[in-house]
C-alpha cells in the first residue's frame, strides 16, 4: 500500500492564481479531511468527507473548495490564492470509526507570494 | 466545542532522561478518544498511542505511556529513555465518538540532548 500521498510537495503561487492539491489513498479509508498548519497553530480542519459524495466543512474553510467523487480521491482547491494561504497542508484518511488512526500524507508546502 | 489545550511550546531533555509532556482538553462528551503524534523534522505526522476515554487502563508502547486523568481531563505524555530520535513537535489531538474530526493543540517542541 501507498498509503497516502499528496501532489504536489511544493508550490509556489501569484496572489489570485487559482490550484488544485491533490490527495489519494489505497486503504478503502471513508474518512478523508484536509488540514493546514500555521506556526503556532497546531493543524486546523480545514474540510472533510465521510465517504464519496459527502463533504462537510472544518474550522478554516474560507477560500477552498473539496468534492469527493471517488473513496480514493478528495481534491483541495485553492480558487484565488491569498497570501493567508501560505501554510502547510496535509491531507489525512481512515476508517469511520473515532477509535482509528488517522493516517496522514507527507503534506504540501505552500507559498502565495 | 472541544478544545484541547498544550502548555508547553518548547521541553529539553537530556538523552537517556525521562519527559513529561502535558495536554488538557475540554469537552461535554462522555465518549472519545485522545491522542498523541510525533512531527519530526521530515514532517510526516506519526501515531505515538492512542487511550480510549472508557478504559482507566494508561495506554503504553514501548517507551511512551500516558497519564489519562478523566475528571481532570489531562492527557499527559511521559517519554522515558529519551533517545535523540524522539525530538519532534508532539501534539495532543482529541476525537469525539460521534464525529470524526480530530482536534489538535498547538504542539510542543521537544529537544534531546547528547
Amino acid at each position: 500500500n501507498a498509503g497516502v500521498t499528496q501532489t504536489p510537495k511544493f508550490q509556489v503561487l501569484k496572489t489570485g492564481q487559482s490550484m488544485t492539491l491533490q490527495c489519494a489513498q489505497d486503504m478503502n479509508h471513508e474518512y478523508m479531511s484536509w488540514y493546514r498548519q500555521d506556526p503556532g497553530m497546531g493543524l486546523r480542519l480545514i474540510h472533510y468527507s465521510v465517504g464519496a459524495g459527502i463533504t462537510d466543512q472544518g474550522e478554516v474553510p474560507n477560500g477552498y473548495n473539496v468534492s469527493r467523487s471517488t473513496t480514493e480521491d478528495f481534491p483541495l482547491r485553492l480558487l484565488s490564492a491569498a497570501p493567508s494561504q501560505t501554510s502547510v497542508y496535509f491531507c489525512a484518511s481512515s476508517k469511520s470509526a473515532p477509535s482509528d488512526e488517522q493516517y496522514f500524507g507527507p503534506g504540501t508546502r505552500l507559498t502565495v507570494t | 466545542a472541544q478544545t484541547v489545550t498544550q502548555s508547553q511550546p518548547e521541553m529539553s531533555v537530556q538523552e537517556a532522561e525521562t519527559v513529561t509532556l502535558s495536554c488538557t482538553y475540554d469537552t461535554s462528551e462522555s465518549d472519545y478518544y485522545l491522542f498523541w503524534y510525533k512531527q519530526p523534522p521530515s514532517r510526516q505526522m506519526i501515531l505515538v498511542i492512542r487511550q480510549e476515554a472508557y478504559k482507566q487502563q494508561n495506554a503504553t508502547e514501548n517507551r511512551f505511556s500516558v497519564n489519562f486523568q478523566k475528571a481532570a481531563k489531562s492527557f499527559s505524555l511521559k517519554i522515558s529513555d529519551s533517545q535523540l530520535g524522539d525530538a519532534a513537535m508532539y501534539f495532543c489531538a482529541y476525537r469525539g465518538g460521534s464525529q470524526g474530526n480530530l482536534i489538535f493543540g498547538k504542539g510542543t517542541k521537544l529537544s534531546v540532548k547528547p
